[in-house]
């Protein structure tokens, strides 16, 4: 099962920043934070991870609070687009090469 | 050009025959993916394969059957298909084992199965 937690879903006007919660308490030292999302009738796109640190690209801001027990995804200016689910993933402890995917929270970008 | 592409992509069928989807990279990665999604919108592992060596068999019926002819290709080969077998499958790719590279995965557009 996924050990994370995400609101089922969230509205975000357009042009403003969508900021994605995520609750990881369990959490271990060597484990890392994904994100993906999945536009509708499409496969689930990658869009950042980190594992301490704050992360930035070109799609996302990922900002993960210092005991690393929640992270929050940021959008900074959402466009209709962005309209998807959001996927916040640990990896798992016990060393599996898998990324499990929970519920995600349903992002709609509003004009 | 699409870097993970899986055909077919719609699939309609009758319960009892057998179906395969195909699943392509171009990317050179050397692990591929194959991931169902069903109706409730879960999306779950099924299989994992590095370099053709499979490396992740999940709880998955014996009626499925991945087969791996090289690194770059991961098809998907269902026995007697029932009912319970309609969702959409992804096939994925990464450039290396997960705990290797913290790498991202790519993903194919999905193929979808209907099993009537």
């Amino acid at each position: 099962d996924a050990k994370t937690t995400q609101p089922t879903s969230m509205d975000c006007a357009e042009g403003r920043a969508a900021n994605l919660p995520c609750n990881h308490s369990t959490i271990s030292g060597n484990e890392y934070v994904y994100w993906y999302r999945q536009i509708h009738s499409q496969g689930p796109q990658y869009i950042i991870h980190g594992l301490k640190n704050n992360e930035t690209n070109e799609m996302a801001s990922l900002i993960i609070t210092e005991d690393r027990k929640s992270s929050t995804l940021i959008l900074p200016h959402a466009t209709l687009r962005d309209t998807a689910v959001y996927y916040c993933i640990v990896r798992q402890k016990d060393g599996s090469e898998k990324l499990v995917f929970g519920k995600g929270t349903k992002l709609t970008v509003n004009p | 050009d699409t870097a993970v592409s899986q055909t077919p992509k719609y699939l309609v069928t009758q319960m009892g025959n057998d179906k395969s989807i195909k699943c392509e990279q171009n990317l050179g990665h050397d692990t591929m993916y194959w991931y169902k999604q069903d109706s409730k919108k879960f999306l779950k592992i099924m299989f994992s394969y590095n370099n053709k060596e499979l490396i992740i068999n999940e709880t998955v019926p014996n009626r499925f059957s991945p087969k791996s002819p090289d690194k770059a290709h991961l098809n998907l080969h269902i026995n007697s298909l029932e009912l319970g077998d309609s969702a959409v499958y992804f096939c994925a790719s990464s450039q290396a084992l997960l705990a290797v590279l913290t790498g991202e995965l790519f993903f194919g557009e999905g193929s979808r199965l209907t099993v009537l």
